[in-house]
């Protein structure tokens, strides 16, 4: 089963708003990633975490603000966010065994976000 | 740095004939990975297909073909019997353990259409 869940699937929050989109998978997987893409671009990776540990921020404004809770789940906590982080917000999963044939990416359906 | 390179933007082919997205890629390691995800309209990132470099081999899968050129670091996707399922944002991309700690490195994109 290579299913990564994500809800909401979309959503609408004024500038002033707290939201937080989540992301679930399991497979067994120790790494999990967050991505923001905008329409017909590739996704940009904004945070990985690494057996529940922040190992990557690709230097996301603080008004993103991600959470791991456990080994299967994913939260990126929203606040005070501007019209241009309206986009798609993907989460993926891996198997971060160090073994290389196990880093492929399985990718949820994301969150359709519109910041008003 | 590593780059990947989808040079064509769109492409459209016949229902039931077969089509070839290119990809190139640039890198001085040795040892990586190589994806083509599908995004249809419905948003979720799917994985078509995945090629190890030190594979000679190359990879399929039921109608999806890679024709993998280490040499010229090429690696384009060959879809046959082309079905009406199959139209989406096509996504080229590579990872390496040394190079990119395994983070991937996406390509523009090619948008495919199937024409009926």
């Amino acid at each position: 089963d290579t299913e990564v869940t994500q809800t909401p699937k979309h959503l609408v929050m004024g500038m002033t708003n707290k939201k937080s989109l989540k992301c679930e998978q399991h497979m067994g997987h120790r790494a999990m990633y967050w991505y923001k893409q905008k329409a017909k671009k590739p996704p940009e990776l904004m945070f990985v975490y690494s057996y529940e540990k922040l190992s990557i921020n690709e230097s996301v404004p603080s008004r993103f603000s991600p959470e791991c809770p456990n080994s299967s789940l994913l939260n990126l906590h929203l606040h005070a966010l501007q019209p241009e982080d309206s986009a798609l917000y993907l989460c993926a999963s891996s198997q971060d065994s160090l073994a290389a044939e196990q880093e492929t990416q399985y990718f949820g359906p994301g969150t359709r976000l519109l910041v008003l | 740095a590593q780059t990947v390179t989808q040079s064509q933007p769109e492409m459209s082919v016949q229902e039931a004939e077969t089509v070839t997205l290119s990809c190139t890629y640039d890198t001085s390691e040795s040892d990586y990975y190589l994806f083509w995800y599908k995004q249809p309209p419905s948003r979720q990132m799917i994985l078509v297909i995945r090629q190890e470099a030190y594979k000679q081999q190359n990879a399929t899968e039921n109608r999806f073909s890679v024709n993998f050129q280490k040499a010229a670091k090429s690696f384009s996707l060959k879809i046959s019997d082309s079905q009406l399922g199959d139209a989406a944002m096509y996504f080229c991309a590579y990872t390496a353990p040394m190079d990119s700690n395994y983070q991937l490195i996406w390509g523009a994109g090619t948008k495919l259409i199937i024409k009926p």
